[in-house]
């Protein structure tokens, strides 16, 4: 059964980089059909899409983030991986990564998500 | 992109229906069959409710059911039980090749 974990730093000071990754068992990420993504909930707030990023690497971001987001894949680690820069308060909340099929709406595997915070 | 509308809250009392709306655009909602809808008790992940707007996915109650019309799209909960109380989020493809979620709604079973 494929699992996702994300990893990375809980705390990140304001205007630098956060940097999560997802790693993938129990299934490929060079498998075709499957897009990688990441989605963040505020606290308090709703649930946000990222991007997401094909095991090829082509990504799509959210326009509101586009600017500061890249998505990554690491196929020798079986990994993806998300970077923000110049970070504020504003991006304080829980990021999951998630695997959706492709020509699909089908987001079927999340991981458990990871608190970031964003504080000097 | 502008987030989808959904209700800000419903209730139903345990063995009644509910319906919970997404309302988008035709660049997202109204274009595409492309709409989800997830379950989300605080601490945990998301769950896949409803992918494609109206297929369920292996393992998921049959008394969740998903239809669309239009630009706004729907998630039926019949026979309400407890375990359902939870908030519920849809999200679309749009034309932009993106995706965006709804505001979410929060089910209570009185």
């Amino acid at each position: 059964q494929l699992q996702l974990q994300e990893s990375g730093p809980g705390l990140v000071k304001p205007s630098e980089t956060l940097s999560l990754t997802c790693t993938v068992s129990g299934g490929s990420i060079s498998s075709s059909g499957y897009y990688w993504g990441w989605i963040r909930q505020p606290p308090g707030k709703g649930l946000e899409w990222i991007g997401n990023i094909y095991y090829s690497g082509s990504a799509y971001y959210n326009p509101s983030l586009k600017s500061r987001v890249t998505i990554s894949v690491d196929m020798s680690k079986n990994q993806f991986s998300l970077r923000l820069s110049s970070v504020t308060a504003a991006d304080t909340a829980i990021y999951y990564c998630t695997r959706r099929r492709s020509s699909s709406s089908c987001r079927d595997s999340w991981g458990q998500g990871t608190l970031v915070t964003v504080s000097s | 992109q502008s987030a989808l509308t959904q209700p800000a809250s419903v209730s139903g009392s345990p063995g009644q229906s509910i319906t919970i709306s997404c309302t988008g655009t035709s660049s997202d909602v109204g274009g595409y069959n492309y709409v989800s809808w997830y379950q989300h008790h605080p601490g945990k992940a998301p769950k896949l409710m409803i992918f494609d707007v109206s297929n369920r996915p292996s393992g998921v109650s049959d008394r969740f059911s998903g239809s669309k019309s239009g630009n706004t799209a729907s998630l039926t909960i019949s026979r309400l039980q407890a375990e359902d109380e939870a908030d519920y989020y849809c999200d679309s493809y749009t034309v932009s090749g993106t995706w965006v979620f709804g505001g979410g709604t929060k089910l209570t079973v009185l």
